[in-house]
């Protein structure tokens, strides 16, 4: 199917284990994105990748990290869950720096 | 520091009845805004930007410099509206896009 998935949809982990959240997308997009949304927080910047083999921290990239070894994939992993990261994760891609599509969200939950 | 500011969390309306939903915002040069909208079970979306100065399923939005604000407004709410809408600033490209807390418009019957 063409556009941007994400999966799983739903997560369910323990506090210190690695977990990856994977995102793929069809359209060739150079630039793709980690957001979480969180009530009262609206949704913010994790990282970012201009393309293949690039990759910057966004606003709050503290206990994440990122790869982007093929331009249609873009996994996000946490390297030791914290129940503050409990959260519904969007990945997004954008061919043109502005408008951004996004996939499904992934919601997580640390226990 | 840039900022988007959405005051209400929650809003209602009835059917017919216009909407309004606030969005202000902070950046001391040229802004790009965006509405993006997120539906029952739905994805994130983009609903307008304002550059293109379009309207989208009845919705517009004006960009206001004086007043940094970038409402988003629609004379006749329909049920349909009711969704989960983000006011969104781009200050240099999507990887430089900061988007507000979220209104949910619940449109009354």
């Amino acid at each position: 199917d063409a556009g941007i998935t994400q999966s799983p949809r739903y997560k369910i982990t323990e506090t210190g284990r690695q977990v990856t959240l994977m995102c793929h997308q069809t359209w060739s997009h150079s630039y793709m994105f980690w957001y979480r949304q969180d009530l009262g927080h609206g949704l913010r910047l994790i990282y970012y990748s201009a393309a293949a083999d690039i990759t910057d921290k966004g606003e709050v990239p503290d206990g994440y990290v990122v790869s982007r070894s093929k331009t249609e994939n873009f996994p996000l992993t946490l390297e030791s869950a914290t129940r503050s990261q409990t959260s519904v994760y969007f990945c997004a891609s954008s061919p043109d720096r502005a408008e951004a599509f996004f996939g499904q969200g992934t919601r997580l939950t640390v226990v | 520091a840039q900022r988007v500011t959405q005051p209400e969390k929650l809003l209602s309306v009835f059917k017919g009845a216009p909407v309004e939903l606030k969005c202000n915002y902070s950046y001391s040069g040229s802004p790009e805004l965006f509405w993006y909208v997120q539906y029952s079970r739905q994805r994130l979306q983009l609903l307008l930007r304002h550059i293109s100065r379009e309207s989208i399923k009845g919705f517009t939005a004006d960009l206001n410099k004086g007043e940094t604000s970038f409402h988003l407004k629609k004379p006749f709410a329909q049920e349909e509206d009711s969704a989960m809408y983000y006011c969104a600033l781009s200050v240099g490209g999507a990887n430089n896009l900061f988007f507000g807390t979220g209104t949910r418009l619940t449109v009354i019957p």
